[in-house]
């Protein structure tokens, strides 16, 4: 039963950089979301996607892209990586309105 | 102000003490609360959903209050293992989503 699965769990890269983090659930989920959490701070929601083919804005985009390219998969691209995105990151998931969200273990992102 | 407000703590008590952490929000729409429990560095888990009143699992006891907006959650018999950061994170239906708090950072010592 594998929820939610994040991948690369750890990456490193150069300023100017760019990377795609994938998420994946095989929960049947329809909603699915991108936190970033930096150090000795909460979680601050990225982007998020309410049902397939929809995406929006949560309280930090900037810098950031986000595809919703199936009901299972969420990914989030980092087109020019900077020192300040070095973060947390984790992926949710949440069936219908009104339930928990589910996390993945989450990509710890270094930028240099 | 932040829509999810916790006392950050960190709260430090010894093993077996009770101890409870408030959790307050302004969006009167919330309507679901949850409360997650997150290890250092690792992901947040659910540790309770509260759909009503409050809810109780064992040693944790949640209580809302809707008239002044404030959620709680209580631990008796604190373990070791207890030690964590709390979230709370109302569900809300004119979001429709989840707004989490920054945690409550819990210590139990021997």
């Amino acid at each position: 039963n594998a929820g939610v699965t994040q991948t690369p769990k750890f990456q490193v890269l150069k300023t100017g950089q760019s990377m795609t983090l994938q998420c994946a659930q095989d929960m049947n989920h329809n909603s699915m979301y991108w936190y970033r959490q930096d150090p000795g701070m909460g979680l601050r929601l990225i982007y998020y996607s309410a049902s397939e083919g929809t995406t929006d804005k949560g309280e930090v985009p900037n810098g950031y892209n986000v595809s919703r390219l199936n009901k299972r998969e969420f990914s989030l691209r980092l087109e020019s990586a900077a020192p300040s995105q070095t973060s947390v990151y984790f992926c949710a998931s949440q069936g219908v309105n009104n339930q928990p969200q589910h996390f993945g273990d989450g990509t710890r992102l270094s930028i240099l | 102000r932040k829509e999810v407000e916790q006392d950050p703590g960190p709260f430090n008590v010894p093993e077996g003490a009770t101890v409870a952490f408030n959790c307050t929000y302004s969006n009167s729409a919330s309507q679901s609360f949850f409360w997650y429990r997150q290890d250092c560095r690792k992901e947040p888990k659910l540790l309770m959903s509260v759909y009503s009143s409050g809810n109780e699992d064992g040693r944790f006891t949640a209580q809302l209050n809707r008239a002044s907006q404030y959620i709680s959650l209580l631990i008796r018999d604190s373990k070791l293992s207890d030690s964590a950061t709390y979230l709370c994170a109302p569900w809300s239906t004119n979001a429709g989503k989840s707004t989490f708090g920054d945690g409550t950072t819990l210590t139990v010592k021997p």
